[in-house]
């Protein structure tokens, strides 16, 4: 079956630092993935779609700049969260499908804490 | 538009007994819905589907039914076992390759 990894599971870092999260499609190729933020007892909100070999859609409220999109090849998509900040604590999940007729996959998410 | 629960509703079921999920989609143009069950820590795992062609699919011990009349989609999972605990998720796709999901409801088993 269609596999997502995402690493890391687990960041914790000072304010100000910059962190980058990996998504992979690990048996198929992906040409858009996506990119959810969770908070604790909440729904899953959509970020963007990552478009390999173009720029991220956006979602309404959400700052390109704070987040940058990097979608540089078919099995890879990273998230870094510049200059993260506590507010940006959250749990990412990203998730790719191998095409819109098949359901979306999902990696095991990364759970960001910023002190 | 999409839709963020401020908090979980929870469904507490009996072990052995069946389990009833409900969702209401926002979109009568969607034409493709998805369950996902989410365990604590881990990403949504992907259940059952249904298109929007069907009213009716059965999988192994769960079943997703889809009113399209009233926006409404359930889940159905026999013989619930503990293992089943999980926060569960409806997801519906509109036109684009966008999901929307619902706000979840957390599975409780009662041993």
């Amino acid at each position: 079956g269609a596999v997502v990894s995402q690493h890391p599971s687990w960041v914790i870092c000072k304010s100000g630092t910059s962190v980058k999260i990996e998504c992979r499609s690990l048996d198929f190729q992906a040409t858009t993935m996506f990119w959810y933020r969770q908070f604790p007892k909440q729904s899953l909100m959509l970020m963007a779609t990552s478009n390999e070999g173009s720029k991220a859609t956006y979602e309404q409220g959400v700052e390109k700049d704070k987040f940058l999109i990097n979608h540089a090849s078919l099995t890879l998509s990273t998230l870094t969260v510049t200059s993260a900040h506590p507010e940006d604590s959250s749990f990412y999940i990203c998730s790719a499908g191998q095409n819109s007729n098949q359901p979306q996959h999902f990696g095991d998410g990364t759970r960001l804490s910023i002190l | 538009g999409e839709s963020v629960g401020l908090h979980l509703p929870t469904l507490s079921v009996q072990e052995g007994d069946n389990s009833i999920i409900n969702c209401a989609y926002s979109n009568s143009a969607s034409d493709y819905f998805i369950w996902y069950k989410q365990e604590s820590g881990k990403g949504p795992q992907f259940i059952i589907d249904i298109r929007s062609n069907m009213d009716k699919r059965q999988g192994q011990r769960v079943t997703v039914l889809l009113n399209k009349t009233v926006k409404h989609l359930s889940l159905q999972i026999a013989a619930t076992q503990p293992g089943d605990s999980a926060v569960y998720f409806c997801a519906e796709l509109s036109g684009t390759y966008k999901y929307i999901f619902g706000t979840g409801t957390r599975l409780k088993v009662l041993a």
